[in-house]
């Protein structure tokens, strides 16, 4: 069981901004989200991860509601190497540090 | 530059014939991962390592073994390989349960 809810697919345009919704109503209070992606033929790749704040790095932005039911996953500008399938996934810290896969969301980022 | 290295990258087996995927690191991480991928499907876990200490997954079949001989390796043992264990077999490590390093996969093909 993922916990997890994120669209099936979504569409973008090159050098555009993609805003990538996850919803883990269910969260507990000890629970980071984590957002890995796969791209084709390549194994997943961890992206950001984040507990209650909102989160930048170099590849992406994470921003948390404030009741963490809900998370966004922000590529500033996609590019057509953004094209994957990003997982949304919680996992905390004690014996919940494995990470449970959901179906994920397929990224297609159009030239 | 390589990190989490699986050999070999492609596998062909037959039909009730044991075979082995390998997975090296040279992160120096103390836990290593399992995971196995079927066509169009999310990463799912089979076992993993803790230091030394083996944790299976519940649902994990008994044909699935692994050994991990010292920090550096991890073997997946196929004991008699049915159809429905091809797949994309993926060995991942961390340093404690922080983020997960994924090597590109083994795909394992059943004849």
């Amino acid at each position: 069981d993922a916990k997890t809810t994120q669209p099936n697919s979504m569409e973008s345009n090159e050098e555009e901004p993609v805003h990538l919704p996850c919803n883990h109503s269910t969260i507990s209070g000890t629970d980071y989200i984590h957002w890995y992606r796969q791209l084709p033929s390549q194994g997943p790749e961890y992206v950001i991860h984040g507990l209650t704040s909102n989160v930048n790095n170099r590849m992406a932005s994470l921003a948390i509601a404030e009741d963490r039911k809900s998370s966004t996953l922000i590529l500033h500008r996609a590019t057509l190497r953004d094209a994957a399938v990003y997982y949304c996934i919680r996992a905390g810290g004690g014996s919940n540090y494995k990470l449970t896969f959901g179906k994920g969301t397929l990224l297609t980022v159009n030239p | 530059d390589a990190m989490v290295i699986q050999n070999p990258r492609y596998q062909v087996t037959q039909f009730g014939k044991p075979v082995t995927l390998s997975c090296s690191q040279t992160l120096n991480h103390n836990v290593m991962y399992w995971y196995q991928q079927k066509s169009s499907q999310a990463p799912k876990l089979l076992f993993h390592y803790y230091d030394k200490d083996f944790n299976n997954e519940a649902d994990t079949p008994d044909n699935f073994q692994s050994r991990r001989p010292n920090t550096s390796f991890c073997f997946l043992d196929i004991r008699s390989p049915g159809l429905g264990d091809a797949a994309m077999y993926l060995c991942a490590t961390s340093r404690e349960i922080d983020t997960q390093y994924f090597g590109p996969g083994t795909r394992l093909t059943v004849l």
